[in-house]
């Protein structure tokens, strides 16, 4: 299983430019989330899904939008990019077997200047 | 609202060193608490985990204790080797209608010595 997978690795923006970050997972995980990363400030939830169809907001959503056609997928809406949003992005699922564990991407690392 | 407040880092040991990370937690009703550790250039991962009072989460040597009396979980190790450098987050996952969500402390990076 590749488990959750995220693109790009890398970004760089100009401010007011948009872009998706994608997010996948293959474990037919019902739970997914978007954090971001922020030096010194832990994690902070942007956005979080409990299934197919259904998102809600999380700390931090101001700027982001997220949609979830299909249980796999989990993309994450940046419109208008702002310096502010320099940060490490990371998606992360959970499943009903695997009880309170998160699985987490590999992250991304975006920059907007 | 639920929230975790971690030690402050940055943390630098010599190998075999004994290592403690404090964590506290702020939480109504009966959080489970967590440890999850992220290496250079990679996600999160789970560490360990602790459902009720007085359990023990352990893993890799790694071990904390659900304290509801002191509302702690610090994470401990008796002997620390250079691949345990890495950023070490607390979390919780709090009861009732929040029960789907984590709350992560800022996170405390280990640094082991040869």
């Amino acid at each position: 299983n590749a488990g959750v997978t995220q693109t790009p690795k890398f970004r760089i923006l100009k401010i007011g430019q948009s872009m998706t970050l994608q997010c996948a997972q293959d474990m037919n995980h019902n739970y997914m989330y978007w954090y971001r990363q922020d030096p010194g400030m832990g994690l902070k939830l942007i956005y979080y899904s409990v299934g197919a169809g259904i998102t809600d907001k999380g700390e931090v959503p101001n700027g982001y939008n997220v949609s979830r056609s299909t249980t796999e997928d989990f993309p994450l809406r940046l419109e208008l990019a702002a310096p502010s949003q320099t940060s490490v992005y990371f998606c992360a699922s959970k499943g009903a077997i695997e009880g309170e564990k998160l699985f987490f991407g590999s992250g991304t690392q975006l920059s907007v200047l | 609202g639920n929230s975790v407040t971690q030690m402050e880092g940055p943390v630098t040991l010599s190998e075999e060193a004994f290592l403690t990370i404090n964590c506290t937690y702020t939480a109504t009703g009966y959080p489970s608490l967590f440890w999850y550790v992220q290496y250079p250039g990679e996600g999160l991962q789970l560490l360990l985990k602790a459902t009720k009072a007085d359990d023990k989460g352990s893993n890799k040597g790694f071990e904390a204790t659900y304290r509801k009396e002191t509302t702690s979980f610090h994470l401990e190790k008796g002997s620390v080797q250079v691949s345990d450098s890495a950023v070490y987050f607390c979390a919780l996952k709090g009861s009732g209608g929040s029960n789907y969500k984590l709350t992560f402390g800022k996170g405390t990076l280990l640094t082991v010595n040869p």
